[in-house]
């Protein structure tokens, strides 16, 4: 159950955009579409940003959007405001055996 | 509102067990499959159990499996995780998690730390 592969860090300034990739395998992302984002500011609780790639739940700005190609799902946040500085997770269903995996987490930071 | 409440975290030395709790309210429990979700100190989010909405389909993350435990009680609305054999690479929040239908979590509560240590 290895964690699906995100870059450590990336950063954006205020208005621009700045996009998080997601790398798993042809055995979880690139099986289904069941790819998740959440948003963590320190000391909080995870929130979800996006479910089954592309969708936004209730309330979620639509700055926020999802995409994927192949075994890479990417989360594009659109508009940088300053209180999107957070760690980004991904997350994504693995198949049989109920197998869910997150990834390595993105340190987002808004110069 | 949702609200998810974790407690039943704390200190236990190496080899030891803990029973966590999540009380939820909100929303009709036993219509929702849940999640234990962990992370160590500065880590990244760890997947830990799944159990059905009945409580008869459970599933668990190698690292945890034989140790630990998922149950619930639908008339409580309460979520459980019975972890035994504890060590110290154990040490982390624990959260408990809705299940928002398709593999994605939707609603969290504020986590319980577990530390293990002597």
């Amino acid at each position: 159950q290895s964690a699906l592969t995100q870059p450590p860090s990336a950063s954006g300034s205020p208005g621009q955009s700045v996009t998080i990739s997601c790398t798993g395998t042809s055995s979880d992302v690139g099986a289904y579409n069941y790819v998740s984002w959440y948003q963590q500011h320190p000391g909080k609780a995870p929130k979800l940003m996006i479910y089954e790639v592309r969708k936004r739940p209730s309330g979620v700005p639509d700055r926020f959007s999802g995409s994927k190609s192949g075994n890479t799902a990417s989360l594009t946040v659109s508009g940088l405001q300053a209180e999107d500085e957070a760690d980004y997770y991904c997350s994504s269903y693995g198949g049989s055996n109920r197998y869910y995996v997150f990834g390595t987490g993105t340190k987002v930071t808004v110069l | 509102e949702v609200q998810l409440v974790e407690s039943g975290g704390g200190l236990v030395q190496p080899g030891g067990s803990l029973r966590l709790s999540c009380i939820v309210s909100g929303f009709t429990f036993s219509n929702y499959e849940m999640d234990w979700v962990r992370q160590a100190p500065g880590k990244g989010l760890e997947w830990v159990s799944y159990i059905s909405s009945s409580g008869s389909g459970k599933y668990y993350a190698e690292s945890v499996k034989g140790r630990f435990t998922i149950s619930r009680d639908n008339a409580r609305n309460s979520l459980y995780l019975q972890m035994n054999s504890l060590s110290a690479e154990d040490t982390a929040f624990y959260y408990c998690a809705r299940d928002g239908g398709t593999w994605n979590n939707d609603y969290w509560g504020q986590g319980t730390l577990v530390t293990v240590s002597s």
